[in-house]
């Protein structure tokens, strides 16, 4: 089956610069998760939707950050404007059973967008 | 206090070797506990899953939960250069899942 499509890999804006990042979750997952991961650390979540529902959204910061996952399906994560501090790797991941794992519920991360704010 | 606490390491084990890989939770109405490995530069990847206390063999890693300590562990036996990463524990309360900081770990040939 296919993983978990992220893009860009890599985008380096300046300050004050919007970004946007695009996520297509695995076929059949109805759940999905946008974490931020910065160096050293582990991934911290910022928002998390069920079918395109966003369940979760407390720690995304909303002044800054939006997302929608339309139709249940891509998502996107858009920060306007960026401050240096957004610099980090943006990951996306999508939660459903797994065929691999005895069927038990897991999360599949796609490979991250890092973003460089300059 | 964090919700997910491991201690960041590095951990340094030789190669042959058992590496053992702590996390401790807060809450106690975490429902599943999940062990990710992430090699630099890339993505974590799910390595287990643990849902009952007791332990669970997958290959040379062995996960181990004890709820009333919330305590869960990794060990990784004949450790491997290859098992070189960061180590990330997550806990999953609800639809939620929540990361520990990661603990480096080093096999060293």
């Amino acid at each position: 089956e296919a993983g978990v499509v992220q893009s860009p890999r890599y985008k380096i804006i300046e300050k004050k610069q919007p970004v946007a990042f695009w996520c297509n979750p695995i076929s059949g997952h109805n759940t999905l998760y946008w974490y931020r991961q910065n160096l050293g650390q582990g991934p911290e979540l910022l928002i998390r939707y069920e079918n395109e529902e966003a369940v979760d959204d407390s720690q995304l910061p909303k002044d800054r950050f939006s997302a929608e996952r339309l139709k249940g399906v891509d998502s996107t994560l858009k920060i306007q404007p960026a401050e240096l501090g957004d610099s980090a790797v943006y990951l996306c991941a999508s939660g459903g059973l797994s065929p691999d794992r005895a069927g038990a519920n897991v999360l599949t991360f796609g490979a991250g967008s890092r973003l460089t704010v300059l | 206090q964090k919700e997910v606490e491991q201690n960041s390491g590095p951990l340094s084990v030789p190669e042959g070797a058992i590496a053992s890989l702590n996390c401790t939770y807060s809450d106690r109405g975490s429902q599943s506990f999940f062990w990710y490995r992430q090699y630099s530069g890339k993505s974590p990847e799910l390595i287990m899953f643990i849902y009952s206390n007791g332990d669970k063999e997958d290959g040379r890693f062995t996960a181990q939960l004890n709820k009333a300590s919330q305590y869960v562990s990794l060990l990784i036996r004949d450790s491997q250069p290859s098992d070189s990463a960061t180590y990330l524990c997550a806990v999953r309360k609800g639809g939620k899942l929540i990361f520990g900081q990661g603990t480096e770990l080093s096999v060293k040939p």
